[in-house]
Parts: structure tokens; sequence; C-alpha cells
């Protein structure tokens, strides 16, 4: 089954402590994104590749990093200088410019 | 740079009633259009889209919008709703070659069909 799958559904972070969340795609798109979403609010583009080894900040990058090894994977990370983490996290990936597939999301918490 | 406004932050419905959800957008060069839906803790699902071509669009579960380029709106409609219609709708623009393939999203529209 083509799609593309996040994980954890749920993660909790402590104070100070970095996390990562995973996002993995098989169907074969070359760009990927990462977007924050507070409750009654929109998308916020956080991070973005077009290709492998290639990646750019999008409005809302501080505190967070991306790493691009491989086409079917686009982990994300919450450093401990995001303030504010407690969002949900999606993940899409898609053609450039075209539409994009969602994962089904990851919940972070923070204790 | 590309922006979207959707109109209407809640629109509440009985079923079978017809419902429009609003879009308008701005964008400097030639867009693509989508309506995407999200189901409570989901992520978003694609249900139509505009490119090219016929202006009037149909997608998935009865939906279809209408592609005014004097206007600049993308309005999404549907003449009967069900109560599993109930979801959050985005509206979103790119295209080619912009802003290196970003999508904008609008804010969203809370769909509510009641019995």
């Amino acid at each position: 089954d083509g799609g593309i799958t996040q994980s954890p559904k749920y993660l909790f972070r402590k104070e100070g402590q970095n996390v990562t969340l995973s996002c993995e795609q098989n169907l074969n798109h070359d760009a990927m994104y990462w977007y924050r979403q507070d409750p009654g609010q929109g998308l916020r583009l956080i991070y973005y590749s077009q290709i492998v080894n290639d990646f750019q900040k999008g409005d809302i990058a501080e505190g967070y990093s991306v790493s691009r090894e491989k086409k079917e994977s686009f982990p994300l990370t919450v450093t401990s200088a995001q303030k504010n983490p407690t969002a949900f996290y999606l993940c899409a990936s898609g053609a450039r410019g075209e539409t994009q597939y969602f994962g089904p999301g990851t919940r972070l918490l923070v204790l | 740079a590309q922006s979207v406004t959707q109109l209407d932050s809640q629109v509440p419905v009985f079923e079978e009633a017809p419902v429009e959800l609003r879009c308008n957008y701005s964008s400097s060069v030639s867009v693509y259009l989508f309506w995407y839906v999200q189901y409570p803790n989901q992520g978003l699902q694609l249900l139509l889209k505009y490119l090219s071509g016929s202006t009037l669009v149909k997608g998935i579960n009865g939906f279809e919008a209408e592609f005014n380029k004097s206007q600049t709106s993308f309005h999404l409609r549907k003449p009967s709703v069900h109560i599993s219609d109930t979801a959050e709708y985005f509206c979103a623009v790119s295209g080619p070659g912009t802003n290196a393939g970003k999508s904008t999203f609008g804010d969203g529209t809370t769909l509510t069909v009641k019995p």
C-alpha cells in the first residue's frame, strides 16, 4: 500500500528535551513538508524539502530542525529552544506545487 | 506572495440542506487551487483540485467547486449534506514554480451538519 506514515501518534516531551517525529513515504515524491496545527487554526509550514539533502525553512522554523538523507524519510526534531511545542504535527509529501498527501499526524504534549 | 482567505470560520447547516464554503485567494501568478477535508485527529485528504481547464471541478463525496478568476474565488459546494460531512475544510493555493512548490492554506472552515 502506498502512503505516508507518521510515528508516534502521541509524543510526550519533558522540559529541555529534544524529541524527533518520524515521517516516511513510499509514494516516490520528491517534495516533503512539515506543518504545525494549533487548535482552531490552519496549517503553518515549519520546513520543506524539494529534494534529498536539501531543505528550506518555512514560516515558523525557529526551534525545529530537519534532515533529508533519504527520499523516503523526513524526520522533524523539536528542540528545547521551541518554548511552546504543544501542537498537532502533520507531515505531507507531493509533487512540486501539486496535491499534497498527508500523514495521520503526531500530537506532541509537554509534561 | 500568495494568500488564502476562508470567509467563514464556522458553518452550521441542517442535514440534506445545501452548503457553500467560501474561499478567496490572491496571487500574482497562475495558481492551482485545492480543497482538503480533515476529520478529528486525522491528517488532511484531498476533496478536489483545479489545475487548468474547466472551471467547474467535481470531487469526492458529492462536492464541487468553481474557479472564478475575475473574482479570485474558489467556493466549495454540496447540494445536500450528510451528518458524515461534519469536518474541517481547508482551501489551499499553490502553483507551478511559485514559492518553490509550497502551498498556502486558509485558516479552515468548520462545517457542522445537524440532524
